[in-house]
């Protein structure tokens, strides 16, 4: 079973911390993305990747910024956390155009 | 700017009766469409999906219509089940953009018993 695995589910940090949120996938994909579920906005786009030390900004990178050293892997990186970056962090995988497979998510509380 | 929109933020229908569920785009780039449905505290899962070379697509239960003068798509749900009860999403993909899909709001559905 193909698995997009996020390394947290529930992160409670404090505001000004370096926050890691991590992604691994077992499908051999070529593409990464981080999103961000907020109630009322739906998923945005914070960063993502179509190969191995690529990254693009998508619609809200402001406070963030992702690393992939290795295919499987991509990181967010959260670099002095704040209040309005309580949110649920979704990172997803692709090969194609057929969509996304998603991790189950991380929901992350800075206070 | 919102470019995929989903109007109802939710959507209460009684078992067995079909759910509508209504997405409208901006974009006339886009040409793949994808439905996604989550349930609390996971990720999002495929649905199912429309290219706009084609105005209807089933699977099972579900059927998305996509009608490309209006700008708008739809998904049905028939009948309807008490499990289907979730946050659905809409996501559409511009041609020549290759991996990228941007998403609706989300409409709750709960199926009552």
């Amino acid at each position: 079973d193909v698995k997009v695995t996020q390394s947290s589910r529930y992160l409670v940090k404090r505001t000004g911390e370096k926050v890691f949120l991590e992604c691994v996938q077992d499908m051999d994909h070529e593409n990464m993305f981080w999103y961000r579920q907020d109630p009322g906005l739906g998923l945005r786009l914070i960063y993502f990747s179509y190969d191995v030390k690529m990254k693009e900004k998508g619609d809200i990178p402001e406070g963030y910024s992702v690393s992939r050293e290795k295919k499987e892997r991509f990181s967010l990186i959260l670099e002095s956390a704040s209040t309005n970056q309580t949110s649920m962090y979704l990172c997803a995988s692709s090969s194609s155009r057929e969509g996304y497979t998603f991790g189950s998510g991380t929901r992350l509380t800075v206070v | 700017d919102q470019q995929v929109k989903q109007n109802s933020p939710s959507l209460s229908v009684q078992e067995g009766r079909i759910s509508i569920l209504n997405c409208d785009y901006t974009n006339s780039m886009f040409d793949y469409f994808l439905w996604y449905k989550k349930y609390p505290a996971e990720g999002p899962t495929f649905l199912i999906s429309i290219s706009s070379i084609k105005d209807k697509n089933e699977d099972g239960r579900f059927t998305v219509f996509l009608n490309k003068s209006a700008k708008h798509l739809s998904l049905h749900i028939v009948p309807s089940q008490p499990g289907d009860s979730a946050v659905y999403f809409c996501a559409a993909s511009p041609r020549g953009t290759g991996n990228q899909f941007y998403f609706g709001t989300g409409t709750s559905l709960t199926v009552i018993p």
